[in-house]
């Protein structure tokens, strides 16, 4: 069954700090990995979107890996700010079929 | 930026009562699809439009539900009998083209169904 699992379920870092979240998925075939932040009540918005043959991309103090082989990918956030407090959630395209969601980590920030 | 646009933010219904989720696309995008969040819970698919016509739904995509795209621009989401599970976050999204453009969402319409 395809599935993505994301670890944690839940993270507070201080203002200024990095962190690292993390997605393991078993979605079979894979055609793309997909990093989207969702603010409290409002629709995910795309952060960065990987392929098979990327293995870091970035995006301002948002960097994402992904591993094919070993079927993970992790968000790193740098120099964390107040408004970097939301939902992370990690998507997986397989083939056609529709996009398979995780159920995020959610990151609060603190100062 | 071009935006996906729902309508209502908040709609509070009674139990068996219909509901109308609307949904304007982003303008030049040709692949429409409705998604859910059960508070707390991941986001799930309901169904994919392309062509006028459903593409792909999912188990949860059941009779109550339906989809219209009424004229050019607007994208609706029916559900007939509302039940007090249907209540969640709706999220419209768009693409240009299949599988590798990135989705844009809406911001969503949240449904209390009491």
């Amino acid at each position: 069954k395809n599935q993505v699992e994301q670890s944690p379920q839940s993270l507070i870092i201080l203002e200024g700090k990095n962190c690292t979240l993390q997605c393991n998925y078993t979605v079979s075939p894979f055609s793309n990995l997909r990093w989207y932040k969702q603010d409290t009540g409002r629709g995910p918005v795309s952060l960065t979107i990987m392929t098979f043959s990327e293995n870091t991309k970035s995006n301002g103090r948002y960097t994402a890996t992904l591993d094919a082989d070993t079927k993970q990918s992790s968000l790193h956030i740098t120099a964390s700010q107040l408004s970097d407090s939301a939902s992370y959630i990690c998507v997986v395209l397989s083939g056609n079929t529709p996009l398979v969601f995780g159920k995020g980590t959610r990151l609060s920030v603190i100062a | 930026e071009p935006e996906v646009t729902q309508t209502p933010s908040h709609q509070v219904t009674q139990m068996g009562q219909e509901v109308i989720l609307r949904c304007v696309p982003i303008s030049n995008h040709l692949y429409f699809y409705w998604y859910r969040q059960i508070l707390g819970q991941k986001v799930e698919f309901l169904v994919s439009f392309y062509n006028n016509e459903i593409s792909e739904k999912s188990e949860i995509f059941d009779d109550q539900f339906s989809v219209e795209r009424p004229d050019g621009s607007n994208f609706t989401l029916k559900i007939r009998s509302t039940k007090l599970e249907d209540s969640a976050m709706y999220f419209c999204a768009s693409t240009g083209t299949y599988g590798a453009n990135v989705l844009t969402f809406g911001a969503g319409s949240r449904l209390t169904v009491l």
